[in-house]
């Protein structure tokens, strides 16, 4: 099973402030990462897939880099509605895994 | 627009069953692979069961398998999870997940889950219980 290592766990920034989070994976996914955001008492909305690629109707702040076992997620400059939870998840290997998430709070 | 309305969540003692079950609108269900995640109280998500689009093909996690049963119904529209032997740590909200791979305009014969989650459902919550 690929292990996805999220870090920080929590950040804490002002709006404005550019937003940098990381996910690690115990073995390579070459470039099979997506990453999520969730808000309290709501369901996980898909940002990112192959580890670059915006989903639909996601803002061009939201970005996503990396391959192999590294990769990060950016927001360039957050919103008020960007402070949330976000995981990653690898779609390379059976069994999907997710990050155990970072929280991104108002400072 | 795509809509995925889970029900059939509950309270439930250890041991017993339960089925879920996820109602999907506003695309064309049969050409989708379908999935299901679970998220416990306070936790991480948890990737646990995926079907096909024809339901020809299935894939769990360890943790569920053999207990755990995910299937479809296309002319309802329909993904189900069969739940069996039902232990305290399967408490969570259960999401149903569309695939993102569409066989509709691809040839799926190799590869018919791309495996990201887009969009989700509001979840149904499960409570093991004695």
């Amino acid at each position: 099973e690929i292990v996805l290592t999220q870090s920080p766990a929590t950040l804490s920034l002002s709006p404005g402030e550019r937003a940098t989070l990381s996910c690690r994976a115990s073995q390579s996914v070459t470039s099979y990462l997506a990453w999520y955001q969730q808000k309290p008492g709501q369901a996980p909305r898909l940002l990112i897939y192959l580890a670059s690629k915006r989903a639909t109707g996601i803002p061009a702040r939201f970005s996503g880099s990396g391959s192999g076992t590294d990769f990060t997620l950016t927001i360039s400059s957050l919103e008020p509605e960007d402070f949330a939870v976000y995981y990653c998840q690898q779609h390379r290997n059976w069994p999907l895994t997710f990050g155990g998430g970072t929280k991104v709070e108002i400072k | 627009q795509v809509q995925l309305v889970e029900s059939g969540g509950g309270v439930v003692q250890p041991g017993r069953s339960l089925r879920l079950s996820c109602a999907a609108s506003g695309f064309t269900f049969s050409t989708y692979g379908m999935h299901w995640v679970r998220q416990a109280p306070g936790k991480g998500l948890e990737w646990v069961a995926a079907i096909i689009y024809d339901g020809t093909n299935e894939f769990y996690a360890d943790s569920v398998k053999g207990r755990f049963t995910i299937s479809r119904d296309n002319p309802k529209n329909t993904v189900y999870l069969q739940m069996s032997s039902l232990r305290v740590e399967d408490t969570a909200v259960y999401y149903c997940a569309r695939d993102s791979r569409d066989c509709s305009s691809i040839d799926c014969s190799q590869f018919p889950l791309a495996n990201w989650f887009d969009p989700w459902g509001q979840g149904t919550r499960v409570t093991v219980s004695s």
